[in-house]
């Protein structure tokens, strides 16, 4: 049961370059969100879909995009890599749409970005 | 726009002893979610304990506890019997009950070490 997956693990990038950060679930859920989290700051959400070819801007969105093309994969792209955007990166999920429920979101493993 | 305060940067508590951690937040809203995450050094973020804010009865879980003060806004987390594997940063997160709205606004963690 892979539950949410996050490739690469860690990451250099020089300022100015792009790169997507994967991120793929098994489990058939509709909602999908992007974190960062950074020293002292807690998660912060970037992004979020609530279904496949839904999207939406969380709390930090300058810089990132996304899509949802299907319900397992949510890809984060960062358009030109600022070392402001130096973070680790969570994705998470959870079942989503269905009226009441504590259903809590699954987070995958993170990514450690570094932009140099 | 909610917020969720964790006042405590560091905490620490020897062995078999029992640590609480404090969370209050702030929520025009009176249905909604609490949760305690853990997350270890591993970087993986672990769901601790969750509460529902119409239930009035404490959420446990094994050595996991919380005391939800609704009308105060908080939320605390007690871990009895403490071990060495309970070391870990633990973040508090708010999430509304709104339909098919699962966004989490997390606090700023508090770390917590374990003495022998």
């Amino acid at each position: 049961n892979a539950g949410v997956t996050q490739t690469p693990k860690f990451q250099v990038l020089k300022t100015g370059q792009s790169m997507t950060l994967q991120c793929a679930q098994d489990m058939n859920h509709e909602y999908m969100s992007w974190y960062r989290q950074d020293p002292g700051m807690g998660l912060r959400l970037i992004h979020y879909s609530v279904g496949a070819g839904i999207t939406d801007q969380g709390e930090v969105p300058n810089g990132y995009n996304v899509s949802r093309s299907t319900t397992e994969d949510f890809p984060l792209r960062l358009l030109s890599a600022a070392p402001s955007q130096t973070s680790v990166y969570f994705c998470a999920s959870s079942p989503g749409t269905g009226g009441w429920s504590n259903q809590p979101q699954h987070f995958g493993d993170g990514t450690r970005l570094s932009i140099l | 726009a909610q917020t969720v305060t964790q006042s405590q940067p560091e905490m620490s508590v020897q062995e078999a002893e029992t640590v609480t951690l404090s969370c209050t937040y702030d929520t025009s809203e009176s249905d909604y979610y609490l949760f305690w995450y853990k997350q270890p050094p591993s970087r993986q973020m672990i769901l601790v304990i969750r509460q529902e804010a119409y239930k009035q009865q404490n959420a446990t879980e094994n050595r996991f506890s919380v005391n939800f003060q609704k009308a105060a806004k908080s939320f605390s987390l007690k871990i009895s019997d403490s071990q060495l594997g309970d070391a870990a940063m633990y973040f508090c997160a708010y999430r509304n009950s709104n339909f098919g709205n699962e966004k989490l606004t997390f606090g700023t963690g508090t770390r917590l070490t374990i003495i022998p």
